[in-house]
């Protein structure tokens, strides 16, 4: 079993939709959570940062964190085709490095 | 956020080469830096984590003598790819984190990325 699993997609979707992209962690003592967003030939970009249960929102990103169910998604709303991107979880312990996930692919399209 | 630079952002050698790439992290201060390698279509894989002053600490089958690392400062590390060759033709990232969070998570445990380097080694 994968550490951090996410679906590889592509994950596609029409403009001005809700694109929803789901991870899954192994490791129970995780504490931090994160999504970054991967241009191709470009380094990730922190997009949110995740720490206790619930929703966390940032303008049309919201991040959603269950430790009990080891589940952390990512919702983008009235998505743009400006989001197509990898799109990397990663968990962490504190102080500790960083897991990711092989990412997810999403397409938006027009 | 935090911003982080590499330098040089694209690179192209010869094999046998040894070649330096800088991280630097321009607005914070880097206890911890983090250098990445990533193939095409690939994820991210971590090569090391590095500690101002003191040795890097290298992951499994990463070779030491080969991808050298030093974080003298709490801005600056560095990577030197030595005797490099075609195989090691890859994208190179580092990250920097300011220090670790004192449990329950925190956002010292964020690790803000550089933009990269593109090696190629001919």
């Amino acid at each position: 079993q994968k550490e951090v699993e996410q679906n590889s997609g592509p994950l596609s979707v029409p403009e001005g939709a809700i694109a929803s992209l789901n991870c899954t962690y192994s490791d129970r003592g995780s504490q931090s959570f994160f999504w970054y967003r991967q241009y191709s030939g470009k380094s990730p970009e922190l997009i949110m940062s995740i720490y206790s249960n619930g929703d966390k929102e940032d303008g049309r990103f919201t991040a959603q964190l269950n430790k009990a169910s080891q589940y952390v998604s990512l919702l983008i709303r009235d998505s743009q085709p400006s989001d197509s991107a990898t799109y990397l979880c990663a968990v962490t312990r504190t102080a500790s490095k960083l897991t990711f996930g092989t990412g997810t692919r999403l397409q938006v399209t027009l | 956020g935090a911003v982080v630079s590499q330098h040089p952002s694209r690179v192209i050698c010869k094999s046998g080469t040894s070649v330096k790439i800088e991280c630097r992290s321009l607005d914070f201060q880097a206890t911890t830096m983090f250098w990445y390698r990533q193939f095409p279509k690939q994820s991210l894989m971590l090569m090391a984590t590095s500690n101002e002053g003191s040795k890097a600490t290298y992951e499994q089958g990463v070779e030491k003598d080969k991808f050298l690392i030093n974080h003298a400062s709490l801005t600056l590390s560095t990577l030197t790819v030595t005797s490099a060759h075609p195989e090691d033709s890859s994208f190179y990232i580092c990250s920097a984190r300011t220090h670790g969070g004192s449990g329950g998570g925190s956002s010292t445990d964020t690790q803000y990325f550089g933009p990269g380097t593109r090696l190629t080694v001919l």
